[in-house]
């Protein structure tokens, strides 16, 4: 089975730290990697995405970090503040239809 | 445009019962999908629609059977529920090829 592996299942990051979340995926064929963003008691929302042509991606304070042949992806946050503490869940898709998540990070940043 | 909604927000079932839950999209999107998220698994897909008419089984169909009414309109319905489907559902859409996914609000469904 396709399988989306994500690390930690928790992280506690000092605001202003830097908070980072890892992923691994095995199907070569997979041609979308997005990062969604998790408030209790909310749905999911699209954070950032990246494609597996990029090696990474920048918005605002939000930055994946994609490695095509360790099959490997990562979502940096810089200048963690508390508004950021939320479950993070990193995804891949192939062609769109099937998106596979990782198992989630609970992340908390201590003002 | 309220996006994504699903009714109920909350609901108790017992073992054995049966109960359809409804998601509703106002965005004219082609694509909905249902997921369950449980404590360390993530997202799991159980059903999708890639177009009105259309339905097909996700990683964990078994329990569950879908009706795509309309374009607007996903249900999913537990036909004899069990406690192993104690979980948040979340009812999600996507526009054509674009492939970001929009999420409902969840429902939390309790099995005793």
């Amino acid at each position: 089975q396709q399988q989306v592996k994500q690390s930690p299942q928790s992280l506690i990051v000092q605001k202003g730290g830097i908070s980072i979340i890892n992923c691994a995926y095995e199907n070569t064929a997979f041609d979308y990697f997005p990062w969604y963003q998790q408030f209790p008691g909310k749905g999911p929302a699209l954070l950032i995405a990246i494609r597996p042509d990029v090696s990474e991606k920048k918005e605002g304070r939000f930055t994946i970090s994609f490695n095509k042949s360790a099959k490997q992806f990562s979502l940096h946050i810089m200048d963690s503040q508390p508004g950021d503490s939320a479950t993070y869940f990193c995804a891949a898709s192939r062609g769109g239809f099937k998106t596979i998540f990782g198992a989630g990070t609970r992340l908390f940043v201590k003002a | 445009n309220a996006g994504v909604t699903q009714t109920p927000k909350f609901q108790v079932l017992k073992t054995g019962q049966s109960m359809t839950l409804q998601c509703a999209q106002d965005m004219n999107h082609n694509s909905m999908y249902w997921y369950r998220q449980d404590p360390g698994m993530g997202l799991r897909l159980i059903y999708y629609s890639a177009s009105e008419g259309t339905t097909d089984k996700g990683e964990v169909p078994n329990g569950y059977n879908v009706s795509r009414l309309n374009k607007r309109e996903f249900s999913l319905r537990l036909e004899s529920a069990a406690p192993s489907q104690t979980s948040v559902y979340f009812c999600a859409s996507r526009f054509g090829t674009a492939y970001e996914q929009y999420f409902g609000p969840g429902t939390r469904l309790t099995v005793t």
